[in-house]
């Protein structure tokens, strides 16, 4: 089976730079998804990793290793709009597609 | 907007009754997920459809069954109804039934069980 751990919540200011990690134990490794979901909204697609390193994309960056069953989602120049919760996923197994989801860290971001 | 859509975006009912819940997938996506996210548990997979065949299936209860249509719309049958059902209720599609891909998740239902 899989286990995704995540902090429950973070709070950053501003301008500032985040780093929400992401631990996994699953039976077959294949991928490591982020999402992000604002309150009462559908979760949408931020970063998919599946070498270890790391993988940029404008504000947002994730990292993966897979020998610590590890990742992180690193959010820079932090914006008010950046507050919401972020999800954490891993594949349901090696085959499929479908996801299996941490319970999210919900980040809040003040001025 | 993901393109995916679901319909009702809310539902109200009493214990012990049934509803059903649509999904209609972007267009070209064969692969249907439904997910249930409350508030103590998160988001959890329920089961996924690829070109109308089951796929996978996650933490789904026996009162709950879903089914793909020809068309790729899908629904998810909840009967039986508790007080813990009570949950927002999202679909997501993808293009392939394997490989890394993207889902995209259409906005939810949300189930109120009284």
């Amino acid at each position: 089976g899989q286990n995704i751990d995540q902090p429950t919540e973070m709070t950053a200011t501003e301008g500032a730079i985040v780093q929400i990690n992401c631990t996994y134990q699953t039976s077959g490794f294949n991928g490591l998804f982020w999402y992000q979901q604002h309150a009462g909204e559908a979760p949408t697609f931020l970063s998919y990793n599946v070498l270890d390193g790391l993988e940029e994309k404008g504000r947002f960056s994730s990292f993966l290793s897979r020998s610590k069953g590890y990742s992180y989602l690193l959010l820079k120049e932090l914006q008010m709009k950046d507050s919401a919760s972020y999800l954490c996923a891993v594949r349901h197994n090696q085959a499929g597609t479908a996801l299996i989801f941490g319970k999210g860290t919900t980040l809040s971001v003040s001025s | 907007d993901s393109g995916v859509t679901q319909t009702p975006k809310h539902l109200i009912t009493a214990t012990g009754q049934r509803v059903t819940l649509r999904c209609s997938p972007r267009s070209g996506d064969l692969s249907v997920y439904w997910y249930q996210q409350s508030l103590d548990q998160g988001l959890q997979f329920l089961i996924q459809y690829y070109n109308g065949e089951e796929r996978a299936k996650g933490n789904i209860l026996e009162r709950f069954s879903a089914q793909q249509f020809p068309d790729l719309h899908s629904e998810l049958n909840l009967s039986s109804l508790e007080l813990g059902d009570s949950a927002l209720y999202f679909c997501a599609s993808s293009q392939a039934a394997g490989g890394p891909v993207e889902q995209y998740f259409g906005p939810g239902t949300r189930l109120t069980v009284t």
